[in-house]
């Protein structure tokens, strides 16, 4: 069974840059997925952030690219998010999931972890 | 990216068949057949219901139904239950990579 769990600081200063770290079970990082970042400001919708290959190859969400780095670390089974010069703005729910993009189930987070809340605020 | 648009509300009685429309543009939900939808609780982690417009994962209810035509897919919901009153999301792949999410439909069991 994968499973997915996220960790970082839940607060954040503005302009200083926020962390999180997805540690995976279950599911070697090594093979044939993308892993992501998807985030929820509170009562609103969904938004995409960016998904990593094992191999390092990256997507970004266009609006987001100048400020986001996705990077995973094979070794320790785990992807990184850093999001730098927030705001109040950034507020939200992070959640870390896979991205599937295999013959048979294509484009689509199967996996999902349950999320960690990060407030920007001083 | 512009977020996919999704009826804000829905709703319906037990028994009865609901749909929940998300439009996009040729870019997306019209380019591709990469249409998903997730169902999310208060509180709780999005979950993953239909997959490539309507292929539905292992232990989804077959009562959960998906189609598209052009920009637009839809999911249906058939015989209501009160367990089914959640938020659900469409997402649709985007080319190069992109992956964009709907704004949310709120389904009300009444």
């Amino acid at each position: 069974q994968v499973q997915l769990q996220e960790s970082g600081p839940g607060l954040v200063k503005p302009s200083e840059t926020l962390s999180l770290t997805c540690a995976v079970s279950g599911y070697s990082l090594s093979s044939d997925y993308y892993w992501g970042w998807i985030r929820q400001p509170p009562g609103r919708g969904l938004e995409w952030i960016a998904n990593i290959y094992h191999s390092g190859k990256t997507d970004y969400n266009p609006s987001l690219k100048s400020r986001a780095t996705i990077s995973v670390d094979t070794s320790k089974n785990q992807f990184s998010l850093s999001l730098t010069s927030v705001t109040a703005a950034d507020t939200a729910m992070y959640y870390c999931a896979r991205w599937a993009d295999l013959p048979g189930v294509r484009r689509v987070f199967d996996y999902w972890g349950q999320g960690t809340l990060v407030a920007v605020s001083s | 990216q512009s977020a996919l648009t999704q009826p804000p509300s829905a709703s319906g009685s037990p028994g009865q068949s609901v749909t929940i429309s998300c439009t996009g543009t040729s870019s997306d939900v019209g380019g591709y057949n990469y249409v998903s939808w997730y169902q999310q609780y208060p509180g709780k982690a999005p979950k993953l219901m239909l997959y490539e417009v309507a292929k539905r994962p292992s232990g989804v209810p077959d009562r959960f139904s998906g189609s598209k035509s052009g920009n637009t897919a839809s999911l249906t919901v058939s015989g209501l239950q009160t367990e089914d009153e959640s938020v659900y999301y469409c997402s649709s792949y985007a080319d190069p990579g992109r992956v964009i999410f709907g704004g949310g439909t709120t389904l009300t069991v009444l």
